[in-house]
C-alpha cells in the first residue's frame, strides 16, 4: 500500500521552457504532498508542502512563482518548474501523506530534470 | 545545532559484518522515527519505522530508540554489498503533522 506514482522519471528541457512533474497517490488519498529537491551528493531539501484544495506553503528561499504547485485533488499533485534554467537541474521527489503520518512514508520514484 | 544529526560517514564495513548507523535529534517532542535507504540516483525507500523505546527487528535490520538520550540507531546484520547506499534518518513531531525532518544521511559501503 501507500504507492506514489511520479512522472516523468527523467526530462531534458531547453532553458526558458517549463516542465510539469506529476505525482499520483494510487491507493490512498494524499491530503498532503511534500515536494523535495536533491542535488548530487546532498541531502533532501524540502521545497514546499501542499494540502489538497489549498495554496502550497513554500520553504524559505524557494520561489513560489518559479515552482508552481497544484494540488487540486486528493490523488494528484503537480509541480511546474517555470522558465527553467540550468541551475534548476536537479532530482525532484514527492511524498504523499494522508492524515498525520498515515500512509505518509512513501516517496515517488523521483524526476531527474536536466535543463540545457 | 541541527534538528537531526547523523554520522557523516562514509562508513565502510566488510561483507558479513554488522553495520551500525546512528542518529540524534534535538526536539523532545519527536514521536516517530524512520530509516530510509537511498541508492544513488533513486528516491528514498522506507526500511524501518519505530515509535517506542527499545528495539524493533525486521529481518537483518534492527532499529533502536532511546527517547531519553534522543538517539535512534539502525543495525544491519550480515551486511551485503547490496546494502551499500546512503541511509537517511527522519523524525516526525506530533505538532508538525506528517512533515519529516531528515538528517544529512550516512553513506555505507559494504566491501565484498
Amino acid at each position: 500500500g501507500a504507492v506514489v506514482s511520479q512522472h516523468p522519471s527523467w526530462v531534458i528541457c531547453k532553458s526558458g521552457t517549463s516542465v510539469k512533474i506529476e505525482c499520483r497517490s494510487l491507493d490512498f488519498q494524499a491530503t498532503t504532498m511534500f515536494w523535495y529537491r536533491q542535488f548530487p551528493k546532498q541531502s533532501l531539501m524540502l521545497m514546499a508542502t501542499s494540502n489538497e484544495g489549498s495554496k502550497a506553503t513554500y520553504e524559505q528561499g524557494v520561489e513560489k512563482d518559479k515552482f508552481l504547485i497544484n494540488h487540486a485533488s486528493l490523488t494528484l499533485s503537480t509541480l511546474t518548474v517555470t522558465s527553467a534554467h540550468p541551475e534548476d537541474s536537479s532530482f525532484y521527489i514527492c511524498r504523499g501523506s494522508q492524515g498525520a503520518m498515515i500512509y505518509g512514508y512513501t516517496f515517488g520514484s523521483g524526476t531527474r530534470l536536466t535543463v540545457v | 545545532q541541527k534538528e537531526v544529526e547523523q554520522n557523516s560517514g562514509p562508513l565502510s564495513v566488510p561483507e558479513g559484518a554488522i553495520a551500525s548507523l546512528n542518529c540524534t535529534y534535538s526536539d523532545r517532542g519527536s514521536q516517530s522515527f524512520f530509516w530510509y535507504r537511498q541508492y544513488s540516483g533513486k528516491s528514498p525507500e522506507l526500511i524501518m519505522s519505530i515509535y517506542s523505546n527499545g528495539d524493533k527487528e525486521d529481518g537483518r535490520f534492527t532499529a533502536q530508540l532511546n527517547k531519553a538520550s534522543q538517539y535512534v540507531s539502525l543495525l544491519i546484520r550480515d551486511s551485503q554489498p547490496s546494502d551499500s547506499a546512503t541511509y537517511l534518518c527522519a523524525v516526525n513531531k506530533e505538532t508538525s503533522g506528517s512533515r519529516l525532518t531528515f538528517g544529512e544521511g550516512t553513506q555505507l559501503t559494504v566491501n565484498p
